[in-house]
């Protein structure tokens, strides 16, 4: 089956800790986002990767870094500078960047919870 | 004023109603539309994709788009149960650079059986 994966399914940090949510795609694509959900909210745009070794901020990139070393991976590591990190955490891919090609299929999040 | 208004309901509707949810935006330069669904708890799950004006139809699903109004909706016929969900309109430009995707809150809907 194509599709995306995200693990782990639910995390949980303590205040000061860095965490790694991962990020697999096997459908070919080159294009790769992360997006923060909050209640009430429209999903936010983080960080963006056009293909492998390149990789850029969205609106709310503070606090978060990520890196893609592969095509079918891109993990979010969201660092203890991120003030509010307590969110539901998706990813989600595209063929490529722009145009009619850029139809985003999402995985099925992770959801963070600062404790 | 945020970019696309979308209505966070909830909107409760007996099995067997037509749904109409919509969503108004604001930038004139959006291009394509999309319509997804998603579950709680789940990733949004894509639905409809248009691109200008017009409808689209897919099954139960239609999906319309009025760019002079800056105005476009989701009909649902017949609804079931199953499609209780939250559903999400998004949108974006076709100018180069203009990637991003605008997504609204999303719609929470109640299919009572």
């Amino acid at each position: 089956d194509g599709g995306i994966t995200q693990s782990p399914k639910y995390l949980f940090r303590k205040e000061g800790q860095n965490v790694t949510l991962s990020c697999e795609q096997n459908l070919n694509h080159d294009a790769m986002y992360w997006y923060r959900q909050d209640p009430g909210q429209g999903l936010r745009l983080i960080y963006y990767s056009q293909i492998v070794n390149d990789f850029q901020k969205g609106d709310i990139a503070e606090g978060y870094s990520v890196s893609r070393e592969k095509k079918e991976s891109f993990p979010l590591t969201v660092t203890s500078a991120q003030k509010n990190p307590t969110a539901f955490y998706l990813c989600a891919s595209s063929i490529r960047v722009g145009g009619s090609t850029d139809t985003q299929y999402f995985g099925p999040g992770t959801r963070l919870t600062v404790l | 004023q945020k970019e696309v208004e979308q209505d966070p309901g909830p909107l409760s509707v007996p099995e067997g109603a037509i749904v109409s949810l919509n969503c108004t935006y604001s930038n004139s330069a959006f291009q394509y539309f999309m319509w997804y669904r998603q579950y709680s708890r789940k990733g949004p799950e894509l639905l409809m994709y248009t691109y200008s004006s017009g409808n689209k139809e897919d099954g139960r699903f239609t999906a319309q788009v009025d760019k002079s109004s800056k105005y476009i909706s989701l009909f649902i016929r017949d609804s079931q149960p199953s499609d209780s969900a939250t559903y999400l309109c998004a949108m974006k430009g076709d100018t180069s650079g203009t990637y991003k995707y605008i997504f609204g809150t999303g719609t929470r809907l109640k299919v009572l059986a």
